[in-house]
C-alpha cells in the first residue's frame, strides 16, 4: 500500500522556538493532506486540511498563525509550530489522499515535546 | 452530533473472536464505513472498509446490516498484538475532495494472555 512518512519522528525543543514537521507521500501524489494532533489517551483531532497549491483550511480553534501549513508540492506538506509552548507538546499525525484513493494513508506521527 | 459511537473499551483473551460494534445512525446514502487500528505512538493503520453486507480480508471481517446504521468489526482469534485502539469512521469517500476523515473516541481493546 501507499506510504506516508513524517520527519522527524520525535523532537524536543525549547519554549519559544519554532519546529517544522514534514509529511511526505512516498509513492503517490497527494492532492490533499490532513494534519491531526493527538494528546495522550485521546482521539485524533483534525487541525487543518491542506490542498496542494492553496492555503490550508483550519479547524475552529486552531490558530493559523501559530500552526503554519505549507503544501508546496504533491508529495510534501509541512507543519510549522511557531513560538512553541509546553501545551503544544503532543503527537502530530499527517495523512494523505491521492486523487482516486479510497483509503486514507497515515504517517507514523511526530512526537513533539516542548520544554 | 457525533457521527459514530463505539464502546470506550473492551477486554478479551488470546484466541477469542472479538466483535466491536459501531453505531452510525445518521449515515448518509453515499457514506462508506472504514475501520482503523492504532498502536501507541503510531499513526492509524487501515484495517477494512465497506459499504454494505459483509467484507472480509486477511485480518478482519466487517458486517454491515441492511439499514447500515451500525457496523461490526470482527477480529478472529485475537493475539496480544491486537491490543490497540480501533476507530470506526464514516464518510462519503467516493466524493473525494469533500471527505474529511474525522475520528471519534475509538475503542480500546485489551487482549489478555
Amino acid at each position: 500500500g501507499a506510504v506516508v512518512s513524517q520527519h522527524p519522528s520525535w523532537v524536543i525543543c525549547k519554549s519559544g522556538t519554532s519546529v517544522k514537521i514534514e509529511c511526505r507521500s512516498l509513492d503517490f501524489q497527494a492532492t490533499t493532506m490532513f494534519w491531526y494532533r493527538q494528546f495522550p489517551k485521546q482521539s485524533l483531532m483534525l487541525m487543518a486540511t491542506s490542498n496542494e497549491g492553496s492555503k490550508a483550511t483550519y479547524e475552529q480553534g486552531v490558530e493559523k498563525d501559530k500552526f503554519l501549513i505549507n503544501h508546496a508540492s504533491l508529495t510534501l506538506s509541512t507543519l510549522t509550530v511557531t513560538s512553541a509552548h509546553p501545551e503544544d507538546s503532543s503527537f502530530y499525525i499527517c495523512s494523505a489522499r491521492g486523487e482516486e484513493a479510497y483509503e486514507q494513508y497515515f504517517g507514523p506521527g511526530t512526537r513533539l515535546t516542548v520544554t | 452530533l457525533a457521527k459514530t459511537t463505539q464502546p470506550i473499551s473492551m477486554d478479551s483473551y488470546e484466541g477469542q473472536e472479538v466483535n466491536i460494534t459501531c453505531s452510525h445512525n445518521n449515515i448518509a446514502t453515499n457514506d462508506y464505513i472504514t475501520w482503523y487500528q492504532q498502536f501507541p505512538s503510531q499513526g492509524p493503520r487501515f484495517i477494512i472498509q465497506g459499504y454494505k453486507t459483509k467484507v472480509t480480508n486477511e485480518v478482519a471481517s466487517l458486517f454491515i446490516p441492511a439499514d447500515r446504521k451500525s457496523s461490526t468489526l470482527s477480529l478472529p482469534r485475537v493475539s496480544l498484538s491486537d491490543t490497540a485502539v480501533y476507530y470506526c469512521l464514516v464518510g462519503d469517500i467516493p466524493s473525494g475532495g469533500s471527505y474529511i476523515p474525522t475520528f471519534g473516541r475509538g475503542t480500546s481493546l485489551i487482549v489478555h494472555p
